[in-house]
């Protein structure tokens, strides 16, 4: 079945570290995003990526980095830069970056710090 | 820039009973709109979505129409079931933006259903 898997589903992390979060899709999609949901809040995009090997920052990009090195992978780092870290992050892809393109989300990872 | 709002929740309905959640948006281009829904501790599906003005999405029972001129997608549903309990996300997605590509969500709509 073709779709989106984030790992891991759950992930503690110390104040002061890196940590890599995973997606991968296998729907031969050029675009892939990144966004953060927060309790009682819309998504807010973090990365976004139109083809392999590069990427432009979204609305809330600062604390985090990420990397498009296959067409299949885009994961998120979030780094010790960023604040607030703990929240529900989600990824996505889409064929194109149409206006009329359709955006599928994986399943999630919730990042909590210690 | 961009943005949607939705209408404040929870919404708490009987099995059966009637939805409507309002969703207006602002947007400079042309935009696309989208209704997504989120169960627990799961990711966003997308439940429908509509392209241009008058255009009518629908899917399972859910109806959306695209109306420019008050600039709104209000999400209906004749009859809810408990199983439709979830979270309800409006989204836009308009090329005439900064961020070509991106989404712009409201805060969501948390939906209950009693039997």
């Amino acid at each position: 079945d073709g779709g989106i898997t984030q790992s891991p589903k759950y992930l503690f992390r110390k104040e002061g570290q890196n940590v890599t979060l995973s997606c991968e899709q296998n729907l031969n999609h050029d675009a892939m995003y990144w966004y953060r949901q927060d309790p009682g809040q819309g998504l807010r995009l973090i990365y976004y990526s139109q083809i392999v090997n590069d990427f432009q920052k979204g609305d809330i990009a600062e604390g985090y980095s990420v990397s498009r090195e296959k067409k299949e992978s885009f994961p998120l780092t979030v780094t010790s830069a960023q604040k607030n870290p703990t929240a529900f992050y989600l990824c996505a892809s889409s064929i194109g970056q149409g206006r009329t393109d359709t955006q599928y989300f994986g399943p999630g990872t919730r990042l909590t710090v210690l | 820039g961009d943005s949607v709002t939705q209408m404040e929740g929870p919404v708490t309905l009987s099995e059966e009973a009637f939805l409507t959640i309002n969703c207006t948006y602002t947007a400079t281009g042309y935009p696309s709109l989208f209704w997504y829904v989120q169960y627990p501790g799961e990711g966003l599906q997308l439940l429908l979505k509509a392209t241009k003005a008058d255009d009518k999405g629908s899917n399972k029972g859910f109806e959306a129409t695209y109306r420019k001129e008050t600039t709104s997608f209000h999400l209906e549903k004749g009859s809810v079931q408990v199983s439709d309990s979830a979270v309800y996300f409006c989204a836009l997605s308009d090329p005439g933006g900064t961020s070509y590509g991106k989404l712009t969500f409201g805060q969501g709509t948390i939906l209950t259903v009693h039997p």
